[in-house]
């Protein structure tokens, strides 16, 4: 069965200051991943995409990386804001399938 | 701008109640979804639907039903609303080439009393 796991489960970083998210997956076979960010009581956006052959992203402050060996992805984001706070969401995807599955995601707060 | 409009943002029904979340999308997508969303538990599938009048189960659909009567709008329906089923619900359209990126309505939290 497919599997994300996201860590950390919640994060408190204050303004300015840097942070990575991580993702473990299981999908297979992989064709793409996404972060999504959600604010609250908002639905997910897209932030970037990642297919197999990338192993970089970047999208304004947030970077994603991805090893499609270890089934690893990272978000980076730089110089938080405090907009950044949100609920980020990775999502992977297994080819041939439109149904994607969802990590239950990282709760940022970014605190002034 | 591409748009998924859900009819209400809140809702409070009465335990038995009959509850419809209505979702119009205007991208012209095959697909929609219906997800339930739980603190600590993400997003879960109930039903998606690939063309109109077609349906599959989710993860978890029981005590929900659906219908897709015209492309740009899908609807969830609780026939008999209990209080577990107090949540956020979101749905979700996506283009038929797949795996695409999945565009988002704001949500329905609904409270069962």
């Amino acid at each position: 069965k497919n599997q994300v796991e996201q860590s950390p489960q919640s994060l408190i970083i204050l303004e300015g200051k840097n942070c990575t998210l991580q993702c473990n997956y299981t999908v297979s076979p992989f064709s793409n991943l996404r972060w999504y960010k959600q604010d609250t009581g908002r639905g997910p956006v897209s932030l970037t995409i990642m297919t197999f052959s990338e192993n970089t992203k970047s999208n304004g402050r947030y970077t994603a990386t991805l090893d499609a060996d270890t089934k690893q992805s990272s978000l980076h984001i730089t110089a938080s804001q405090l907009s950044d706070s949100a609920s980020y969401i990775c999502v992977p995807q297994s080819g041939g399938s439109y149904i994607p599955t969802f990590g239950r995601g990282t709760s940022l707060i970014v605190h002034p | 701008d591409v748009k998924v409009t859900q009819s209400s943002r809140y809702l409070v029904k009465r335990t038995g109640e009959k509850v419809f979340l209505e979702c119009v999308q205007d991208m012209d997508h095959e697909n929609m979804f219906w997800y339930r969303q739980d603190p600590g538990l993400g997003l879960r599938l109930i039903y998606f639907s690939y063309d109109v009048k077609m349906k599959e189960k989710g993860d978890i659909p029981e005590g929900y039903s659906v219908s897709r009567e015209k492309k740009e709008r899908f609807s969830l329906i609780l026939e008999s609303a209990s209080t577990n089923q107090t949540s956020m619900y979101l749905c979700a359209s996506s283009p038929p080439t797949g795996p695409g990126e999945l565009f988002f309505g704001e949500g329905s939290r609904l409270t069962v009393l």
